[in-house]
Parts: structure tokens; sequence; C-alpha cells
């Protein structure tokens, strides 16, 4: 089973505007709007950012944002704040075999 | 507010059972919205997804782990239950428990425990 591919770090000053891309194949990512991203800050536990591609849950900030084209996933995070410093893991239902949620290597995300 | 608390052994040793409980207060974990489920973290390294399990009993496993990993439900104590046999030193991990609302996050996962460390030592 392979993880999601994800940029291992990303940089942005307050402010400005980042992009994380999740990768993925036609069996996760791309066959399916079933694409999460959790934020962790060191120490704790994630947190739900977007749900199903491009939904926030109650209570997420509306400078998060999220797409996806093909078999790529993205997270855009606008505004950049330095709260937002943290790493991010997408994540995504797949069924190649057995339907199951792979993770993404993680990205951390600093801000400068 | 909903709540969820992983506990068990802090160590294991090599070749046997981890075995973890999670607790959740605030809410039952016995409706149909929802489905229960363990996620590790190795020190230093990304998440993995274990498995979850449905209020009636219905799981699904991560395919790597599958041949190890028995996830169970205890709706009378509002608990369900991760057990890993054989574990070795990769095993060693922080795990989590979550919860995932089909109603209000899809597959999303939106309630978190604060995880647990496992080392497998001897």
């Amino acid at each position: 089973q392979s993880a999601l591919t994800q940029p291992a770090s990303v940089s942005g000053s307050p402010g400005q505007s980042i992009t994380i891309s999740c990768t993925g194949t036609s069996s996760d990512v791309g066959g399916y709007n079933y694409v999460s991203w959790y934020q962790q800050h060191p120490g704790k536990a994630p947190k739900l950012m977007i749900y199903d591609v491009s939904n926030r849950p109650s209570g997420v900030s509306n400078r998060f944002s999220g797409s996806k084209s093909g078999n790529t996933a993205s997270l855009t995070i606008s505004g950049l704040q330095a709260e937002d410093e943290a790493d991010y893991y997408c994540s995504s239902y797949t069924s190649s075999s057995t339907p199951y949620v792979v993770f993404g290597g993680g990205t951390k995300l600093t801000v400068l | 507010q909903l709540q969820l608390q992983e506990s068990g052994p802090g160590l294991v040793k090599p070749s046997e059972t981890l075995s973890l409980t999670c607790t959740v207060s605030g809410g039952s974990i016995s409706s149909s919205s929802y489905y229960w489920g363990w996620i590790r973290q190795p020190p230093g390294k990304g998440l993995e997804w274990i498995g979850s399990i449905y209020y009636s009993g219905s799981t699904y496993y991560n395919p790597s782990l599958k041949s190890r990993v028995t996830i169970s439900v205890d709706t009378s104590k509002n608990q369900f239950s991760l057990k890993l046999s054989s574990v070795t030193a990769a095993d060693t991990a922080v795990y989590y428990c979550a919860r995932r609302s089909l109603v209000l996050t899809g597959e999303g996962l939106d309630y978190w425990g604060q995880g647990t460390l496992v080392t497998v030592s001897s």
C-alpha cells in the first residue's frame, strides 16, 4: 500500500497564500470525492480542516479551501497566519482491494 | 461536547498483543451516523490508518495490518477497542482513536482522542 504523495515542506510569509498538493492514483484520490485534510500542531492530535475534497467543518476558517483535479488534490491556505504553521496531512478513501483509508506522508508548513 | 479517550498499557513486549480501549463520552457510540476508528503515528513520522468499526460491528482494516488487527465495539460501555498481535518495534507509535460522522463530515475524522504512546520493547 502506497501513501499519497505530498511535498515534505512548504513555506510562505504572513498574508500570502500557499498550496499543498496530494497526489494519488485513480484508485484513491482520482476515483472518489473523499479527500480530507488535517492540521497537526506538535504534540497535538490532528484536526480536520477539509472533508470530501472541498467542504469545511463548522468552525474552520474560510482561509482554508480544498480542490481536486484528476489524481491530485490540493489544500490552499490564504492570508497565512503564524498559527497556521503546522504539519498537514491529506487522506483519501480507497478500494483498490478492500475499502480503507490512505494518508499522505505529511507536509511541514513554515510561516516565515 | 464529545470526547474520546484512549487507554491501555504504554509498554508492550515484542511478539505480544497490544490492546487499547477508546472511551466515548458526551455522545452515544451506537448511533447509525458514525464510524469509529484507530490511527497511529510512529515518533517523528506520518499518520497511518489502522481500521474502523460501525456500531453494528462491521469492520474495515488496513490491508497491510489486517492479519494482526482486531477492532471491536462494546455499546454497553460506550467503548471500542483495538488489538494488534505479534507486535515489533515498528509498531511503536502514538495511537489515536477518532470518529467519522457520515452526516456532518463525510469521510473526514471530526473528533480525535489525545493519543497514547505505546512503546514495544523488552
